[in-house]
């Protein structure tokens, strides 16, 4: 099946800070990409949809100038997570549809 | 809010087939059935999908019933690494992302 890559895996920040999140379709162009946060032992929640050379459609609930997502490539979308909090500490997931959705392997943000 | 229902736990022992049911009785006639697992710490894969025939690939088989409304994912020889929570969602195609319900969490047990 397609590839979905994250980068980084793992980050850990300070309160107050910033922390950008890419994702990459390696073996396929993706027009809309997702994102997902996962908090511990809770489901997947959709937290926006990214399209290419457009605005992002953000899930009711989420604060889109506390997320911001940039998807500047057929093959790239980035979530920047700002003024990052101890409660935005979690995992977020990234996926893109080729015939199927596939999912990136995760990125987990802990905030100190 | 998600369109299925699924049992939040199941045992299996390895070797044996795991059968993880999943209702969807407000299934629509172009919505599709898919199946996804998450290893603990790892992004959802995906297992397979279907919309009114039954489906086999290399991992599982789908078996949905004539009506819709329900389905089961089936493992035919379940092995300790298909320990994971299973998830059965019903979406569109196309770019509609995928809405996740709880899942049902299989513990494949030696």
């Amino acid at each position: 099946g397609a590839v979905v890559s994250q980068h980084p895996s793992w980050v850990i920040c300070k309160s107050g800070t910033s922390v950008k999140i890419e994702c990459r379709s390696l073996d396929f162009q993706a027009t809309t990409m997702f994102w997902y946060r996962q908090f511990p032992k809770q489901s997947l929640m959709l937290m926006a949809t990214s399209n290419e050379g457009s605005k992002a459609t953000y899930e009711q609930g989420v604060e889109k100038d506390k997320f911001l997502i940039n998807h500047a490539s057929l093959t790239l979308s980035t979530l920047t997570v700002t003024s990052a909090h101890p409660e935005d500490s979690s995992f977020y997931i990234c996926s893109a549809r080729q015939y199927e959705q596939y999912f990136g392997p995760g990125t987990r943000l802990t905030v100190t | 809010d998600a369109k299925t229902t699924q049992p939040p736990s199941m045992d299996c022992a390895e070797g044996r087939a795991a059968n993880l049911p999943c209702n969807h009785s407000t299934i629509s006639g172009n919505e599709y059935v898919y199946w996804y697992r998450q290893i603990h710490s790892q992004g959802p894969q995906y297992i397979i999908h279907g919309l009114k025939n039954n489906e086999t690939n290399e991992m599982a088989s789908l078996i949905i019933t004539e009506d819709r409304k329900s389905s089961t994912l089936i493992l035919p020889h379940a092995t300790l690494r298909d320990t994971a929570v299973y998830y059965c969602i019903v979406s569109f195609s196309g770019n509609t992302p995928l809405v996740f319900g709880k899942g049902t969490r299989l513990s494949v047990i030696a």
